[in-house]
């Protein structure tokens, strides 16, 4: 079945720092690729997505490209707050968009000033 | 838009004692999702309706757990009767089949149950 594997955690950086966590996924077909954000004590809420081969989502200073071929979905920041600290999920959703989503296990991010 | 709503934010209750979590999902949303999060077990999906139908409750973990959603802008997660390792924090989230792209889903903020 379709999965998502991610890195674990916890990532422990100073502020100003480069971000990667990384992501790979199993699917058939072409799912659509997400990254969640949990801030302490919050829900998830979407951070970006990316529905094709090739597509960068991006928000906040964050990116990721979908990259098929690789079947990766890498979350990258050129420089982190210290507000960025969360815990971090990739998720995809099968083609058909008819189950749930998919996601990681998580990774906390956490940056010290 | 208000949001997924979820109530209460935190439940303290006794071992044996019927909990009663609630959830009212984004308007015109028709998949409505329930998560339990834990340090051990991560974000474990439980159950999810789609026109108020239950569809996968695979993830329930015992007949203690009960979910029904009578109308599309309502649904309940029951526990009867709740023990310690129940605690946990319950997440609710919807989405739309016809907003059309990709399915993403819209969280609710939470409930935080312990459970003594």
């Amino acid at each position: 079945g379709d999965s998502v594997t991610q890195m674990e955690g916890p990532v422990t950086l100073s502020e100003e720092a480069c971000l990667t966590i990384n992501c790979t996924y199993t699917a058939t077909g072409y799912p659509s690729l997400f990254w969640y954000v949990q801030y302490p004590g919050e829900g998830l809420q979407l951070l970006l997505k990316a529905t094709k081969a090739d597509d960068k989502g991006s928000n906040k200073g964050f990116e990721a490209t979908y990259r098929k071929e690789t079947t990766s979905f890498h979350l990258e920041k050129g420089s982190v707050q210290v507000s960025d600290s969360a815990v971090y999920f990739c998720a995809l959703s099968p083609p058909s968009g008819n189950t749930p989503l998919v996601f990681g296990k998580g990774t906390r991010l956490s940056v010290i000033a | 838009d208000a949001g997924v709503i979820q109530s209460p934010r935190h439940e303290v209750t006794e071992m044996g004692q019927e909990v009663t979590l609630r959830c009212k999902p984004i308007s015109g949303h028709d998949y409505l999702f329930w998560y339990r999060q834990t340090m051990m077990r991560g974000l474990e999906l439980l159950i999810y309706f789609n026109n108020n139908v239950p569809i996968d409750d695979s993830g329930m973990p015992e007949d203690r757990f009960s979910a029904k959603m009578p109308n599309a802008s309502f649904s309940t997660l029951k526990i009867q009767p709740s023990e310690p390792r129940d605690s946990a924090v319950y997440f609710c989230a919807s989405t739309s089949r016809r907003a059309g792209g990709p399915r993403e889903q819209f969280f609710g903020p939470g409930t935080r149950l312990t459970v003594l």
